[in-house]
């Protein structure tokens, strides 16, 4: 069964560019996060939705952040402007049951992104 | 509010030594646990779950865990542990009463086992 997939891996850009990071999780699996993870911290949750619709985004900065999963699988993230502080590993996870359920996440290997 | 404390930045063991990973939760109804380890440069992967039951659950890697309702803890521990056990290890939670909460992660422990 294939994993989660990301890309990029990395990615470099000057503070005010903008960036996107593309998501492809679980053939299968409904719900689907993304997480921010700085350097010598736990991931944070940025956005979760289950098939095509948000399910929290309360920790999302909607000034600068936007997510989609118009189809109910692939998952784009986009920063516009980028901060120095967001420089960070991009995580996303998905999960075979429903949002607030038992089942496990499933986590990619995350896009680390560098703001100069 | 769920959130879960690690209280070790890192934790040192002999390669052969039992190890003990620390974790301590706070959620307003009962919890889902988890553990997960992170190697350098990847993902997270699943270790092991608490949903409800036997209070020791067994995971991955011969990982298990302890639940402990009365201390809100879920340690996280190896009979004898591997060089290649070193990594970070990360604790969440979720309240399964609250609603659809995502996982919320600890700050995690760098596990550091010598030759």
């Amino acid at each position: 069964e294939a994993g989660v997939a990301q890309s990029p891996r990395y990615k470099i850009i000057e503070k005010r560019q903008s960036v996107a990071f593309w998501c492809n999780p679980i053939s299968g699996h409904a719900t689907l996060y993304w997480y921010q993870q700085i350097l010598g911290q736990g991931p944070k949750l940025l956005i979760q939705f289950q098939n095509n619709g948000v399910v929290d985004d309360s920790q999302l900065p909607k000034d600068r952040f936007s997510a989609e999963r118009l189809k109910g699988v692939d998952s784009t993230l986009k920063i516009q402007p980028a901060k120095l502080e967001d420089s960070a590993v991009y995580l996303c996870a998905s999960s075979s049951g429903l949002a607030g359920g038992a089942g496990e996440l499933f986590f990619g290997e995350g896009s680390r992104l560098t703001v100069l | 509010a769920q959130s879960v404390a690690q209280p070790e930045d890192q934790v040192n063991v002999a390669e052969g030594n039992p190890l003990t990973v620390k974790c301590t939760y706070s959620v307003s109804g009962n919890p889902y646990l988890f553990w997960y380890v992170q190697y350098p440069n990847r993902g997270l992967q699943f270790l092991l779950k608490y949903i409800t039951g036997d209070n020791l659950v067994k995971g991955s890697y011969g990982f298990e865990a302890e639940f402990n309702k009365s201390q809100t803890s879920f340690h996280l521990k190896k009979p004898s542990a591997l060089v290649s056990d070193s990594a970070l290890y990360f604790c969440a939670v979720r309240d399964r009463d609250t609603g659809r909460r995502a996982l919320t992660f600890g700050s995690g422990t760098r596990l550091q086992v010598q030759p």
